[in-house]
């Protein structure tokens, strides 16, 4: 099974300010890779798929990098509404199920 | 638009069995992967398994033995039933859809792009 560890647990930031997410997979998982969102109270939204694609509609603010073990997700100039939890998602092993990280806060500072 | 909503038991007994049903509305059911992820209290995201239409099913190993996930096209419905919880199990379910297609012989996977708002089962006596 592919392990997933993202990094920091906790990212301190102010409004404006650029975040960088980091997602490293135990064994290269091409770009197979997905980023999510979740706020308090509210499900999880999809992001980013193939680490890099944008889904319709998330602000051109939010871009994905990486391939193969290490993969890092950016928001340019962080808005209010941009703090909460993101979490990343390999599924290299599709169809044989997928695999989370255990996720990074985004705290206003 | 594509909507799921989770029903189930809020409350179970340890060592009985979770049964909880994802219903879907705006789209049909025979089309995409259907999956469950659950979140312990504070904790992060937990993929549980996913169907498709055809029936085949998927589940984390760590709950394989325990896990069984089923589909109803009649009623545009896939449900979930976990066996023999604890209260290790108490978490928040999410049904989600996974937009996967299957193209000769390449599977591709475009993300669990739309969510129910879960359902909290709670594990106790």
């Amino acid at each position: 099974e592919t392990v997933m560890t993202q990094s920091p647990v906790t990212l301190s930031m102010s409004p404006g300010e650029r975040a960088t997410f980091s997602c490293r997979a135990s064994q290269s998982v091409v770009t197979k890779l997905a980023w999510y969102q979740q706020k308090p109270g509210q499900a999880p939204r999809l992001l980013i798929y193939g680490a890099s694609t944008r889904v319709t509609g998330v602000p051109a603010r939010f871009s994905g990098s990486g391939s193969g073990t290490e993969f890092t997700l950016t928001i340019s100039s962080l808005q209010s509404e941009d703090f909460a939890v993101y979490y990343c998602q390999q599924y290299n092993d599709w169809p044989r199920g997928v695999t989370f990280g255990q996720g990074t806060k985004l705290e206003i500072k | 638009q594509v909507q799921l909503q989770e029903s189930g038991p809020g409350l179970v007994k340890p060592s009985e069995t979770l049964s909880l049903t994802c219903t879907v509305s705006g789209a049909s059911i025979t089309s995409f992967y259907w999956t469950w992820v659950r979140q312990a209290p504070g904790k992060g995201l937990e993929y549980i398994g996913y169907i498709n239409y055809g029936g085949y099913t998927n589940y984390n190993p760590s709950l394989r033995s325990r896990a069984t996930i089923s589909i109803d096209p009649s009623k545009n419905q896939f449900s979930l039933k976990l066996r023999s919880v604890t209260a290790a199990d108490t978490a928040l379910f999410y049904c989600a859809r996974v937009d996967s297609v299957l193209i000769k012989g390449n599977y591709f996977f475009y993300g669990m792009d739309v969510w129910g708002r879960g359902t909290t089962v709670t594990v106790s006596s």
